[in-house]
Parts: C-alpha cells; structure tokens; sequence
C-alpha cells in the first residue's frame, strides 16, 4: 500500500522560501509509471497543482507559480521536495503531496495517492 | 487559461440520483478525473480516464464526458456521500493540471 507523508515547518514568514518534503513508502519512486505531485488548497478554497517530477527529473510547474517552484528528488528516491520562494499570505494553505499516474502515450495523468497534507500559514 | 466550471452546491434528497456537471471547452476531448474530498481529509480518486472506477469505488459512482461537459453520477446517494467534488483534467497544450472550482455535495 503506497503512502505519502508531508512534512516541513507550519510557519513561514513573508519573502521567504516554504521548504516541503514528502516521503513516499511501499512504491518505487524510480517507477515510469507515475510522477510525484504538489497541490494545495487554501482554507475554504479549491485544489490548485502546483506541479510534478518525473523519475527522469524532468518537471512541469503550474504557469502561475512556476517562476518560485522547484520541484525535486532526493538522492535515496524514496522522498521529493517543494520550494516555493518569496511566499506571501495568499500561500498561505493545506499542501498534499500525491502520486500521479502516468497516461501510456501522453503527458499528465491522474492523482491515485494523497498524503494527509500539511498546513502552512505565512505570517510575520 | 483553461477554466472548469463546477455548480458550487449541489442537493440531492436520500436514496436520488446525484449529477454533478464540470463544463469546460471542448472538454470531451480529454481525459477527466473526479475527487471526492469530505471535511479535514485528503481528497480521494472516484473516477478517472472519464467514467473508469479505482478499485474499492462503488458502482453508484459513474463519469461521463462530451463536448463541453462531463458529469459525475452518484446513484442511490446516502449521508456518506456528502463531500466537496473536484473535477480534474490535464492541458497537453501547456503540461499542467487543473481542478475545477468544486461542487459541496449535500443530502437532504
């Protein structure tokens, strides 16, 4: 049974750089078959995708966030990171990690696992 | 940008038939997934690649998807089906995700 658990400090102040980790268990993170996703959720709000990695390294950001995104892998491969730079209150939200599989023979795919999230409030 | 529009509520009395419609441009021409979120958990996978079910999803849970609007079926809905639902598709045009606005499902 594959899980994933967020994890990564609940405070960050303004202009600075949310730092997030998500461990993944019971799957390879090496697998074709999936990349490894962030999307979040403000209170009361929708689901925003933040973006994903691919066991190549490759990565897709959402257009809106992807000039302070760096999505990446850990060398053990058994966790992925978030960092988003110069948040504001608007970041402030619930972040999930998720594992997202793969379309044979096209981009993208679908979010099959969710960690139980993690909030994140910014504020001074 | 790409937008998915979802009804912000639905209501539907005990035992109906539940029809939660996601619109978007062309929007039959993708593959689309819904999630079903209920309060302070994690959202959860009940249909994907348009009307395919994860395993462990009921049978009442059904997806359809053409032109501009694809459709979640929930039949005979109980209390437990009360959640917030996400519709979700994935732009090849420009390699990102979106999720629609969401629709708070309620039973009467």
């Amino acid at each position: 049974q594959v899980q994933l658990q967020e994890s990564g400090p609940g405070l960050v102040k303004p202009s600075q750089t949310l730092s997030l980790t998500c461990t993944v268990s019971g799957d390879s993170m090496s697998s074709i078959s999936y990349y490894w996703s962030w999307i979040r959720q403000p209170a009361g709000k929708g689901l925003e995708w933040i973006g994903h990695i691919y066991t190549s390294g490759s990565t897709n950001y959402n257009p809106s966030l992807e000039s302070r995104v760096t999505i990446s892998v850990d060398k053990s491969e058994t966790q992925f990171s978030l960092k988003l730079s110069s948040v504001t209150a608007a970041d402030t939200a619930m972040y999930y990690c998720a594992r997202e599989k793969a379309w044979v023979n096209a981009w993208g795919g679908y979010f099959d696992y969710w960690g139980q999230g993690t909030l994140v409030t910014v504020s001074s | 940008s790409y937008v998915l529009t979802q009804p912000p509520s639905v209501s539907v009395a005990p035992g109906q038939t539940a029809r939660i419609i996601c619109g978007g441009n062309d929007i039959g021409t993708k593959s689309v997934q819904w999630y079903q979120q209920k309060p302070g958990q994690a959202p959860v996978l009940v249909v994907y690649d348009d009307s395919d079910r994860p395993s462990g999803i009921p049978e009442r849970f059904s997806g359809s998807n053409s032109g501009d609007a694809a459709t979640l079926t929930i039949s005979r809905v109980g209390a437990g089906d009360e959640a917030d639902y996400y519709c979700q598709v994935w732009l090849s045009s420009s390699d990102h995700a979106v999720f629609g606005g969401g629709t708070k499902l309620t039973v009467l």
